[in-house]
């Protein structure tokens, strides 16, 4: 079974904070995703990575970073965190084939709280 | 942009009532079509999924999917639902061979014993 395992379920932060959300992988993935879900919104895509060392902006890259130092490991970087940043935190992953497309894996997800 | 439409917000039904949920989606290329699901305090999950070939496709628990690509359609269907079906429910479209998702606005689904 493809684990995607998110360091916190529930974090809570101060304006202006810096946060790291972690996410890690056991399956060998060469893709890995950064989602924030709002209600009405669904999922919007932060960033992603196809392989170390590597990232690509998604549709709402604005205020975040991301860090792929090692293959099975992907973080989520608020350098200064706002309000309007709390959401709900989705990370996931998939291998990256060369025939049928493959399917999204995704964490538990952690709920982000900035006061 | 792509974007994907999912018709209603929530809905609220009885079981063994039939449930469809609709999607659409602006982009006009090629797609690969999913329904995701996530039932409460659980983890996203794929559903099904549409790559070419049979329009009608297949799920887990009982639920399919028809793409329709005239109408830039691929609504969820499942005949008799069941107070287990109780869930959030997703479609997301990708470009062929993009590997990125576009989610739709989610529909909650509740259903009554």
């Amino acid at each position: 079974d493809v684990k995607v395992t998110q360091s916190s379920r529930y974090l809570v932060k101060r304006t202006g904070e810096k946060v790291f959300l972690e996410c890690v992988q056991d399956m060998d993935h060469e893709n890995m995703f950064w989602y924030r879900q709002d209600p009405g919104l669904g999922l919007r895509l932060i960033y992603f990575s196809y392989d170390v060392k590597m990232k690509e902006k998604g549709d709402i890259p604005e205020g975040y970073s991301v860090s792929r130092e090692k293959k099975e490991r992907f973080s989520l970087i608020l350098e200064s965190a706002s309000t309007n940043q709390t959401s709900m935190y989705l990370c996931a992953s998939s291998y990256d084939g060369t025939s049928d497309y493959n399917e999204q894996f995704f964490g538990p997800g952690t709920r982000l709280t900035v006061l | 942009a792509q974007s994907v439409s999912q018709h209603n917000h929530h809905v609220i039904l009885s079981e063994a009532a039939s449930l469809e949920l609709g999607c659409n989606y602006s982009y006009g290329g090629t797609v690969n079509l999913f329904w995701y699901v996530q039932y409460p305090g659980q983890h996203l999950q794929l559903l099904l999924k549409y790559f070419s070939g049979d329009p009608l496709v297949k799920g887990i628990k009982g639920f399919e999917a028809e793409f329709i690509k005239s109408k830039f359609s691929f609504n969820l269907r499942k005949p008799s639902v069941q107070w287990s079906d109780t869930a959030e429910y997703f479609c997301a479209v990708d470009k062929a061979a993009g590997n990125k998702l576009t989610f739709g606005g989610g529909t909650r689904v509740l259903v009554k014993p």
